[in-house]
């Protein structure tokens, strides 16, 4: 089946600086790829999402990059915020989606 | 337009009882989906259903784990005998289209399970 890495799986940074997660698959059939943010109690929250037609993606902060010959795709969050701090989470494919184990983000003030 | 709703959101149970945690997606959504959230994990898909059908359960342990989409209702996702191990976060996620690699999904916000 789908096999999802993601790296780091903790991440801290002080407030203005970039935020870089990055996941690899093993599966190269994907063509979705999905980020949530996840807060302490709370539901995932998709962030952003691209897909395989698509090699970089861009919301305000928020930059997704796929390399799909790589199968690899990246989260950059610039100019990072204390409230970014979360547990983020890559996936593979939407339905039934994999994820990868989380990054605890910290943004320190 | 109300989003996934879930209820409910905490429940306790003891080792040996049932828990029924349901499920209503968002308005115009057919397609369900359950995830299973350990504690300091990410999230595992369990089940797909449609109304009224399972179309992949490949997720589910076993035993002890059901799930039901009716047709007039929520979906149910059942725990018989519930263990301590079943202790988690259950999430539930609907999509308006049938089950393609490339849909968006969204997600309620959770039904957290403590097995005491």
């Amino acid at each position: 089946g789908e096999n999802v890495e993601q790296h780091p799986s903790t991440l801290s940074v002080q407030e203005g600086d970039s935020a870089v997660i990055k996941c690899t698959y093993s599966d190269s059939a994907s063509n979705y790829f999905p980020w949530y943010k996840q807060e302490l109690g709370k539901r995932p929250q998709l962030i952003i999402d691209i897909r395989s037609n698509v090699g970089e993606k861009k919301d305000q902060r928020i930059a997704v990059t796929l390399n799909k010959t790589a199968k690899h795709f990246s989260l950059h969050i610039t100019e990072t915020q204390p409230e970014d701090s979360a547990v983020y989470f890559c996936a593979i494919g939407g339905g039934k989606s994999t994820f990868g184990d989380g990054t605890t983000l910290t943004v320190k003030p | 337009n109300a989003g996934v709703m879930q209820n409910p959101r905490h429940l306790v149970r003891r080792r040996g009882q049932e828990a029924r945690l349901r499920c209503s997606p968002m308005k115009g959504h057919s397609h369900v989906y359950w995830y299973r959230q350990l504690p300091e994990e990410g999230l595992k898909f369990m089940v797909y259903l449609q109304k009224e059908n399972i179309i992949d359960e490949s997720g589910m342990p076993k035993e002890r784990f059901s799930a039901e989409f009716p047709k007039e209702g929520p979906s149910i996702l059942r725990i018989q005998q519930v263990v301590r191990g079943d202790s988690a976060a259950y999430f539930c996620a609907s999509s308006p289209h049938r089950d393609s690699t490339e849909n968006t999904i969204y997600f309620g916000e959770g039904s957290w399970l403590t097995v005491v």
